[in-house]
């Protein structure tokens, strides 16, 4: 079965600087994706970012980007800059190709400090 | 666009009790899903449809859970007989394709 690990249950990061999130996960699928969703405290999850599995190039959303190391079954968010309005959870999911179920992790609770 | 719309937003019922809950999908996004949030744990997966086809039930849907998709637009999930450890966040995503999933805020269930 697949499992998503996120180890870290909360992050703090100063305002401008820059964090990493950690997740791993685990599977034997070699078509996937893996996603980073942000959920704030209003709720509503966003998608953040996504890396198809099959893509070598680490994917990069403006102040955003992943350290996708396949081999490793890691996939690390690094946020650069950070503001305060990226406080938030943080969940890392994944998707097994061909189907439509997400897995998440448990999640990162990120504080920006002014 | 106006987003994925959950309603209600928060719900507490007494043990036993019925409840309902609605979400309203992005008017042309044809799948749908709902999943459970409880507290320190992220979404789990609980049921999928494909325009108003249910294609997938989690075994976490015990047979107090139902949800429907009549037409293929709003969806709806009942828990009958509701107990407290079905207290918890119900979330509800619509998507075009599997690429992109936009949540609703959910709504948060406490069963006293």
């Amino acid at each position: 079965a697949q499992t998503v690990t996120q180890s870290q249950p909360e992050m703090s990061v100063q305002e401008a600087e820059t964090v990493t999130l950690s997740c791993t996960y685990d599977t034997s699928e070699s078509d996937y994706y893996l996603f980073w969703y942000k959920q704030p405290p209003s709720r509503q999850m966003i998608l953040v970012i996504r890396q198809e599995a099959y893509k070598q190039q680490n994917a990069t959303e403006n102040r955003f980007s992943v350290n996708f190391q396949k081999a490793a079954k890691s996939f690390s968010l690094k946020i650069s800059d950070s503001q305060l309005g990226d406080a938030a959870m943080y969940f890392c999911a994944y998707r097994r190709g061909g189907t439509y179920k997400y897995i998440f992790g448990t999640g990162t609770r990120l504080k920006v400090l002014a | 666009d106006t987003g994925v719309s959950q309603d209600p937003r928060h719900k507490i019922t007494k043990r036993g009790q019925n409840v309902t809950f609605r979400c309203d999908p992005i008017s042309e996004h044809n799948r749908l899903y709902w999943y459970r949030q409880t507290l320190g744990q992220g979404p789990e997966f609980l049921t999928y449809f494909q325009n108003e086809a249910q294609l997938e039930k989690s075994r976490l849907l015990s047979d107090r859970f139902s949800a429907e998709r009549p037409k293929g637009s709003f969806s709806t999930l009942e828990i009958q007989r509701t107990e407290q450890g079905d207290s918890a966040m119900y979330l509800c995503a619509s998507s075009l394709t599997n690429e992109k999933l936009f949540f609703g805020s959910g709504t948060q269930l406490s069963v006293l």
